[in-house]
């Protein structure tokens, strides 16, 4: 089945440090991608949406500087939440797109921490 | 714009036992899908059942179904013989089928407790 790999699982640096999160999909190729926000016991809020070779079209209320997106290829997409603050921490997820109504398949997350 | 709803925060079952969790939605679309995902513990997002809103048919995967009620815009999971591992949030989803970028809007999530 299709897999999405994401990276770092785990990050916990201190504030004002930038940090990056990527996403792949290992065995297909992702025209679309997804980046969504979770916090404790809540649901995932999406970020933006991501296509290979444009830029991303950010939530209403998402800092579109404060969070850089790149999807350079059909399997990479890249978050990069810049000059991390404490509010930051929370818990990152993506998903691809494989084929348009499909459902999306999503990574493994990844929980970041600022001190 | 979509909306989904799970009015119930948490619920609570006796393993072996069946569970309903509802889901109702608010859409102009006509045609569209509807998932239920299972996030456990370990926060791993895992497609639980899919229904396409053309289909009259619920959708049914082993001990999971769906009652689709596509007039009354309603969604409910029903889990049979509920195990220990069933524990876990569940988001109820909507996607329009059209366009690309499909997007997932979700619900708020119900977190079920399968007691031992």
């Amino acid at each position: 089945g299709a897999v999405v790999s994401q990276h770092p699982s785990w990050v916990i640096c201190k504030s004002g440090t930038s940090v990056k999160i990527e996403c792949r999909s290992l065995d297909f190729q992702a025209t679309t991608m997804f980046w969504y926000r979770q916090f404790p016991k809540q649901s995932l809020m999406l970020m933006a949406t991501s296509n290979e070779g444009s830029k991303a079209t950010y939530e209403q209320g998402v800092e579109k500087d404060k969070f850089l997106i790149n999807h350079a290829s059909l399997t990479l997409s890249t978050l990069t939440v810049t000059s991390a603050h404490p509010e930051d921490s929370s818990f990152y997820i993506c998903s691809a797109d494989e084929h348009s109504n499909q459902p999306q398949h999503f990574g493994d997350g990844t929980r970041l921490s600022i001190l | 714009a979509q909306t989904v709803t799970q009015s119930q925060p948490e619920m609570s079952v006796q393993e072996a036992e069946t569970v309903t969790l509802s889901c109702t939605y608010d859409t102009s679309e006509n045609n569209y899908y509807l998932f239920w995902y299972k996030q456990p513990p370990s926060r791993q997002m895992i497609l639980v059942i899919r229904q396409e809103a053309y289909k009259q048919q619920n959708a049914t995967e082993n001990r999971f179904s769906v009652n689709f009620q596509k007039a009354a815009k309603s969604f409910s999971l029903k889990i049979s013989d509920s195990q220990l591992g069933d524990t876990a949030m569940y988001f109820c989803a909507f996607m329009k089928s059209t366009g690309a970028n499909s997007k997932l809007t979700f619900g708020k999530g119900i977190t079920l407790s399968v007691r031992p």
